[in-house]
């Protein structure tokens, strides 16, 4: 049981050019989220899923995008990378039907800078 | 919209003593969640200990316990007996319950308060 993963662990990118974050989770949960952090706050919304075929905008979703095709993936995109977007990005998941958890459990982050 | 204010950006105690992290937060809802995040160096996010707000009971978890004062929204951390290995960044955050229509949405975080343990 790995919990959440997300790959890449690091990137560097140059502006301009696009990547795509993924998220994985094997607790069968519904929701899944994108944070990012910077330095001096904490993390702020990006974009969330209530189930597979869904997504929604959270408070910071300007210059992203998402996907969730599969309900154990959920997938960032930046089309065109900017260096406002260097973050520590992370992916979470939560709620469970038939427990209805609450809790959010988070991924390890992805280090990514926009030079 | 929530907001989720930690005053104190960085906090420091001797090992085995007591410390009390503040978090307040302001919110119109009466069904929500509160969390405390533990983010060590590695900045893995961890869940250190949850509240729901309809249950009166303070949690607790070990060493960790929180003082939830719904009326004040107030939701504080005291950490007892402290080791090296709490240093860390403290998150607090919010969240509306699933179960009252919200939820679906997701936490609402404070700043952080940077503990540092005095060995």
């Amino acid at each position: 049981n790995a919990g959440v993963t997300q790959t890449p662990k690091f990137r560097v990118l140059k502006t301009g050019q696009s990547m795509t974050l993924l998220c994985a989770q094997d607790m069968n949960h519904e929701y899944m989220y994108w944070y990012r952090q910077d330095p001096g706050m904490g993390l702020r919304l990006i974009h969330y899923s209530v189930g597979e075929g869904t997504t929604a905008k959270g408070e910071v979703p300007d210059g992203y995008n998402v996907s969730r095709l599969k309900k154990q993936n959920f997938l960032l995109g930046l089309e065109s990378a900017a260096p406002s977007q260097t973050s520590v990005y992370f992916c979470a998941s939560s709620y469970s039907i038939k427990t209805t958890e609450e809790t959010q459990y988070f991924g390890p982050g992805t280090r990514l800078l926009v030079l | 919209a929530q907001t989720v204010t930690q005053s104190q950006p960085e906090m420091s105690v001797q090992e085995a003593e007591t410390v009390t992290l503040s978090c307040t937060y302001d919110t119109s809802e009466s069904d929500y969640y509160l969390f405390w995040y533990k983010q060590p160096p590695s900045r893995q996010m961890i869940l250190v200990i949850r509240q729901e707000a309809y249950k009166q009971q303070n949690a607790t978890e070990n060493r960790f316990s929180v003082n939830f004062q719904k009326a004040a929204k107030s939701f504080s951390l005291k950490i007892s007996d402290s080791q090296l290995g709490d240093a860390a960044m403290y998150f607090c955050a919010y969240r509306s319950a699933l179960y009252s229509g919200g939820g679906a949405d997701g936490l609402t975080f404070g700043k952080g308060t940077h503990l540092i343990i005095q060995p």
